[in-house]
């Protein structure tokens, strides 16, 4: 089945622990981006890539950080999370890297809590 | 500056009635238009999509929109909608030749029975 997998599904952390979510997708597709979803603001794009090794800031990068090491995953890491970082992640991906007329495929979405 | 708006935050309506939820955007030219849905605790599925041509494209789960070049809008409607409709609700736009895709902030839609 062709999927976008995300790890944790929930996590509660403390303020400064580092943590990673993990992203991973089975459609062999160029491009994948990572989203926060807050009340009222709808999806921001945290990081996205274009390919492995290519990656670039959305519009809200600060505190986070990415890696495309393999095509399939794009783990999503923060050294030192803060409470302001407490949100619904979403991973997606998409074919090409043109997303702009592209589908993207979602992950379930990680539940994170920081405090 | 570029924006999406979609001015209903909430609405609620009975199973069976029609549905529209709107979704404006600002763009200097047309840009490639979606609609995302969002169960809950589930990710985004695409509804349906708009690059250009007939200006009412149909969707799954019975859903269409249509692009008003005029008005910059693409509207979502369902001619009856289902209790299993429940979700929030996400326009997006990606301008023309870019690597981004904007969303709205999104149209919860409860249903009554």
């Amino acid at each position: 089945e062709a999927q976008v997998t995300q790890n944790p599904r929930y996590l509660i952390t403390v303020t400064g622990k580092k943590l990673t979510v993990t992203c991973s997708q089975n459609m062999n597709h160029e491009y994948m981006s990572w989203y926060r979803q807050d009340p009222g603001l709808g999806l921001r794009q945290i990081y996205y890539s274009m390919n492995v090794e290519v990656t670039d800031k959305g519009d809200v990068p600060e505190g986070y950080k990415v890696s495309r090491k393999e095509k399939r995953n794009f783990p999503l890491i923060l050294e030192s999370p803060s409470p302001n970082q407490t949100s619904l992640y979403f991973c997606a991906s998409s074919k090409y890297t043109r997303t702009a007329s592209e589908t993207q495929y979602f992950g379930p979405g990680t539940r994170l809590l920081v405090l | 500056a570029q924006s999406v708006t979609q001015p209903d935050i909430h609405i609620t309506v009975s199973e069976g009635a029609s549905l529209e939820l709107r979704c404006n955007y600002s763009y200097g030219a047309t840009p490639y238009l979606f609609w995302y849905v969002q169960s809950p605790g589930q990710g985004l599925q695409l509804l349906l999509k708009y690059f250009s041509g007939d200006t009412l494209v149909q969707g799954i789960k019975g859903f269409e929109a249509e692009f008003k070049r005029s008005q910059s809008s693409f509207n979502l409607r369902k001619p009856s909608v289902h209790w299993s409709d429940a979700a929030e609700y996400f326009c997006a736009v990606g301008p023309y030749n870019t690597d981004k895709l904007i969303f709205g902030t999104g149209t919860r839609l409860q249903v009554f029975p």
